[in-house]
């Protein structure tokens, strides 16, 4: 069965560093969106990405945030300058069009230290 | 905003016994997806009910969507210890919350 992979699942960070999320969408899939979790509570949507440019963002994805689509198959997440309260799950999902299933990876675990 | 809610924030039953749980949401929506996540975990896709449609049923779950009164409902009937999890519903960017947090006591 098809499913939307992220890597990696954990990553480490010191504040103040960049990292860059990784997600491999369905492989038909033309809707991406990225989302995070906070310690187990609420999802919390950050930006959904279709036809090679942002549709939607939520007002945490600030200019600390960057999406791209680099190839044909990945779609990442940059955050620049790391702090502390980025901390988080971040979740990819995909979807086939813009009325049907969202599926969702397993998530990166962000620590930033 | 465009965050919804669910409710109840916890729920805790008996094996067997049906679990209800509602989403409400403040805007138009073409469709509603709930989820289920176990701790630490992603999200699983379980259903969808699209705005024109008032009820879906797969398996045990039975999904109802009120658009007049922008909310929804989940019910899991006969419940069983895997069923253990939160249960978010959702819509791309809008509704998200944090959750139910279903227990199914054995």
């Amino acid at each position: 069965e098809p499913e939307v992979t992220q890597t990696p699942s954990h990553q480490v960070t010191q504040m103040g560093q960049e990292v860059i999320l990784r997600c491999v969408p369905i492989s038909n899939h033309l809707y991406f969106y990225w989302y995070r979790q906070i310690l187990g509570q609420k999802v919390e949507f950050l930006v959904s990405f279709y036809n090679n440019e942002i549709s939607e963002k939520s007002e945490i994805f600030d200019d600390q945030f960057s999406v791209e689509r680099p190839d044909g198959s990945n779609f990442t997440l940059k955050i620049r300058s790391t702090k502390l309260e980025d901390s988080a799950m971040y979740f990819c999902a995909s979807s086939a069009t813009g009325n049907t299933e969202a599926f969702f990876g397993q998530g990166t675990r962000l620590t930033v230290v | 905003s465009q965050q919804g809610e669910e409710d109840p924030q916890a729920l805790s039953i008996q094996e067997g016994e049906n679990a209800t749980m509602n989403c409400s949401y403040k805007t138009s929506i073409n469709n509603l997806q709930w989820y289920r996540q176990n701790s630490g975990r992603g999200l699983v896709h379980l259903i969808l009910i699209r705005s024109n449609e008032r009820e879906k049923h797969s398996g045990r779950l039975r999904v109802t969507l009120d658009t007049s009164k922008k909310s929804s409902s989940l019910l899991i009937t006969a419940s069983r210890a895997a069923d253990t999890a939160s249960y978010f519903c959702g819509n791309y960017q809008l509704i998200w919350g944090a959750g139910t947090k279903l227990i199914i006591k054995p």
